[in-house]
């Protein structure tokens, strides 16, 4: 069974810094792209940034470029969002997605369950 | 950047009757680049549909996707109590960063 374990997410002040991670289990982790997705409360759904199942490439939305930065380590199974310069635009939930493919990015046939960032003073 | 739109923003039905959800997009998509998901209060999305008509494991075959080109419909045949819910189309032909519609709730009437 696909599990996908956020955590790092809480309460941060305007202009602080977070690292969310993502734990992936029961896949064969290596094989596909990983996203971040977030959704501010009552809103819709807001792609953050993708990374290649290698971890050599990324992308991100521009709302986030040179703010967040995407990496994912191959041995321990585990992507990161590193997030500086927050904003209290940031405050969503965090979700991380698995990819159906290597890459390009494609559709999420799995989804963790969240993790909330506040950004507030 | 490819933007979708949804519509409507909300449809109310009752259990038993047919949803017709339409989403429309900005430019052209590759059909095999489109995909439906339902996402319920307090959950995180599931995925329904990709390749704008093939349903993902598990997904019942009362969900159904059609469309090519800008235009786009996700159909539930006969909504069951489970179905109310938003659902949200996604492309990702316009890669490396896909962009989702603003969503439909479908709601008990």
């Amino acid at each position: 069974e696909v599990q996908l374990l956020e955590s790092g997410g809480g309460l941060t002040q305007p202009g602080g810094s977070l690292r969310l991670s993502c734990a992936a289990s029961g896949f064969t982790f290596t094989a596909y792209a990983m996203s971040w997705v977030r959704q501010a409360p009552g809103k819709g759904l807001e792609p953050v940034s993708v990374i290649s199942a290698s971890g050599v490439t990324t992308h991100y939305a521009d709302s986030v470029k040179g703010r967040f930065t995407m990496s994912r380590d191959n041995s321990k199974n585990i992507v990161y969002l590193q997030m500086n310069s927050l904003r209290g635009e940031d405050s969503a939930i965090y979700y991380c997605a698995k990819d159906t493919h290597m890459w390009p990015p494609d559709a999420f046939d799995s989804w963790g369950q969240g993790t909330m960032v506040t950004v507030s003073s | 950047e490819i933007e979708l739109t949804q519509s409507p923003g909300t449809l109310s039905l009752s259990p038993g009757e047919r949803a017709t959800l339409s989403c429309r997009a900005s430019q052209s998509v590759s059909s095999i680049y489109l995909a439906w998901y339902q996402q319920k209060p307090g959950q995180a999305p599931r995925l329904l549909i990709y390749g704008a008509s093939s349903r993902a494991t598990g997904i019942p075959d009362r969900f159904s996707g059609s469309g090519s080109g800008t235009d786009f419909t996700l159909t539930i045949s006969r909504l069951e109590p489970e179905d109310f819910a938003v659902y949200y189309c996604q492309q990702y032909s316009n890669s490396p960063l896909f962009t989702f519609g603003p969503g439909t709730k479908v709601d008990i009437k």
